[in-house]
């Protein structure tokens, strides 16, 4: 069974510049995250979704930050502009129902430096 | 609020030592605890879980019990292996209808031949 399908691995951009990351999740997963990871930190999440509804864009920058999952399967997410700061690992997740205790599954990340 | 402490890295070991990586939380209700693995260029894995107190949870020769009284997970393996070399994870999920994990920071392990 295939993993969490993040693209690309590794993006290098000049800050101001837009950037999209992609995920496609476990087939048959309903509930997909996007976590960041700065160095040396453990994720934090930024988004959760449940099928094509976001229920959780607390910890979402608004102003420069947006994701969508339109058709309830894959997903984007989108900095505009980006900032030097933004430099991180962008993680995608997803698990079966997003129940308490369900197991998240990761993807091998997006690896973000802004120069 | 809810929150996960691990002990700084990193953990260097020569390989068959015993490894522990403690682990304590903070957290309203009853949370349920998890432990990832995260090797070189992959993702986060996980490692084990344990969702309610007193739970052992077990995988690949790891261990971890949740200690409600000392609000602790610590991870141990009796023989850790040149291949066990990775970061690792502890995480809570503080409960309620929804998944919602917060992590630790992570504690590097090293271990040589």
């Amino acid at each position: 069974e295939a993993g969490v399908v993040q693209s690309p691995r590794y993006k290098i951009i000049e800050k101001k510049q837009p950037v999209a990351f992609w995920c496609n999740p476990i087939s048959g997963h309903n509930t997909l995250y996007w976590y960041l990871q700065n160095l040396g930190q453990g994720p934090e999440l930024l988004i959760r979704y449940e099928n094509e509804e976001a229920v959780d864009d607390s910890q979402l920058p608004k102003d420069r930050f947006s994701a969508e999952r339109l058709k309830g399967v894959d997903s984007t997410l989108k900095i505009q502009p980006a900032e030097l700061g933004d430099s991180a690992v962008y993680l995608c997740a997803s698990s079966l129902d997003g129940g308490a205790a369900d197991t998240q599954y990761f993807g091998p990340g997006t690896r973000l430096t802004v120069l | 609020g809810n929150s996960v402490t691990q002990m700084e890295g990193p953990v260097t070991l020569s390989e068959e030592a015993f490894l522990t990586i403690n682990c304590t939380y903070t957290a309203t209700g009853y949370p349920s605890l998890f432990w990832y693995v995260q090797y070189p260029g992959e993702g986060l894995q996980l490692l084990l879980k344990a969702t309610k107190a007193d739970d052992k949870g077990s995988n690949k020769g790891f261990e971890a019990t949740y200690r409600k009284e000392t609000t602790s997970f610590h991870l141990e393996k009796g023989s850790v292996q040149v291949s066990d070399s990775a970061v690792y994870f502890c995480a809570l999920d503080y409960g309620g209808a929804t998944n919602k994990l917060i992590f630790g920071t992570g504690t590097l392990l090293a271990v040589q031949p």
